[in-house]
């Protein structure tokens, strides 16, 4: 069972903050590592899917960075608005298993 | 919005009676995962499948079991439902792994056991 874990679990922040969360994972056999955005009584969708080391990605106003040789990846969230608010997970993809992290939720506050 | 669709969407069922759960799509894609959705426990894997008739267990694997005879087709089954499996369950697809690609959800199915 690989273990990946997210810190914080959650997180509340003022509408404009910018803020980011963080995802561990071991480092040996590492395919790729992918994160994902979950609304409420909606399905996971994904953000990134990193494959490289020193991989960076963006989305409007939302970047994910990968270090695969330490096992971390952040994701980072510039001047937070309230529909950013959602679960965001990560999961790590080794061998022919994807398997997820427990999820930061994340609140912002209009 | 990529073709999977998952039957059914809520269920029902008496502790003790099997249950299947199943998730289709029409993207020929050839891995598929089932999860379960737990408070405080995010996703967790319970079987996956990389080809038909090829399957394999996840971290929480007890007390269920899967098919795939098709390639569009991911059968989950609860042998004998306990209180504990009650849960949402989530099935997922995705290309080749390693290839840069994501995986797709399904809407969930929510199993209630009494």
């Amino acid at each position: 069972i690989l273990n990946v874990e997210q810190s914080p679990q959650s997180l509340h922040v003022q509408e404009g903050d910018s803020t980011n969360f963080t995802c561990s994972f071991p480092s040996s056999n590492f395919y790729a590592l992918h994160w994902y955005r979950w609304e409420t009584a909606k399905s996971p969708e994904a953000l990134f899917v990193m494959t490289l080391n020193g991989d960076e990605k963006k989305k409007g106003r939302i970047s994910a960075t990968l270090n695969t040789k330490e096992g971390y990846s952040y994701l980072y969230i510039k001047g937070s608005q309230p529909e950013d608010s959602a679960t965001y997970l990560c999961a790590l993809l080794a061998g022919n298993m994807l398997t997820f992290g427990g999820g930061t939720r994340l609140m912002v506050k209009p | 919005d990529a073709g999977i669709t998952q039957s059914p969407r809520h269920k029902v069922t008496e502790t003790g009676t099997p249950v299947t759960l199943r998730c289709h799509q029409t993207e020929n894609h050839r891995y598929m995962y089932w999860y379960r959705q737990d408070p405080g426990h995010g996703l967790r894997l319970i079987h996956y499948s990389y080809g038909v008739k090829d399957t394999d267990k996840g971290e929480v694997s007890d007390g269920y079991s899967v098919s795939r005879s098709k390639t569009e087709d991911f059968l989950l089954t609860l042998e004998s439902a306990t209180s504990s499996q009650t849960s949402v369950y989530f099935c997922a697809i995705s290309e080749l792994p390693g290839m840069n690609t994501e995986a797709f959800f399904g809407q969930g199915t929510r199993l209630t056991v009494v």
